[in-house]
């Protein structure tokens, strides 16, 4: 059983539709960090959140430390959003190495 | 901005030979990682690094594999003799500290023929 899982896998939108990528994890975590990986294999940080809600324009992530959960939102679709969305946990102890999720590979249509 | 660097972009490689990939770290960081992406699966950890020696390695890091930070500012990774399935996108990731965001390279995509 993988630590950290993705949902959806695969999602197909239409421009200004809100999506929502949900993660869940079953380690405990410091931190959950939200990357977006585009079709040339590059990869960026969008959010690192410990607790709480935090906003980036049209992205907004929230995490539950309770219930192990985290989602991340876009609002207003748009195509350029079109990329792999990956969810990854900073373990707790050890040297603060990353444990991804499989990714959600979104795709925006216009 | 600053930003991790990675070279070369893209390497093909014969199995057997030796391939060394290079990270250029953000310049106050002070820990690094090597994570791999095969084609198609998720990305994995492979090693981290620390006050110049390995502080965590996974199973993958196996005898085929070194790290290096040869002066101030490169982080190496070699792989001795490689293999058909050590095909994979190889990233580079720093951290300035525990507890912030880690800055990935652009990384390295190895073809081992």
């Amino acid at each position: 059983k993988n630590e950290v899982e993705q949902s959806p896998q695969n999602l197909t939108a239409q421009e200004g539709e809100f999506i929502t990528i949900n993660c869940s994890y079953s380690v405990g975590i410091s931190a959950l960090h939200w990357l977006q990986q585009h079709p040339g294999g590059g990869i960026v940080s969008l959010f690192m959140l410990s607790s709480g809600k935090k906003k980036h324009g049209r992205l907004i992530a929230t995490i539950n430390i309770q219930e192990k959960h985290s989602s991340l939102h876009i609002t207003a679709s748009h195509p350029r959003d079109s990329a792999v969305y990956i969810c990854a946990a900073y373990t707790q102890g050890g040297s603060e190495k990353l444990v991804f999720g499989k990714g959600t590979k979104l795709t925006v249509n216009p | 901005e600053p930003e991790v660097t990675q070279t070369p972009s893209h390497q093909v490689t014969q199995m057997g030979q030796e391939v060394i990939l290079r990270c250029v770290p953000i310049s106050n960081h002070l820990y690094f990682y090597w994570y791999r992406q095969i084609l198609g699966q998720k990305v994995e950890f492979l090693v981290s690094f620390y006050n110049n020696e390995i502080s965590e390695k996974s199973e993958i890091f196996d005898d085929q594999f070194s790290v290096e930070r040869p002066d101030g500012s490169n982080f190496t990774l070699k792989i001795r003799s490689t293999k058909l399935e050590d095909s994979a996108m190889y990233f580079c990731a720093s951290i300035r500290s525990f507890g912030e965001t880690q800055y990935f390279g652009p990384g390295t995509r190895l073809l081992v023929l």
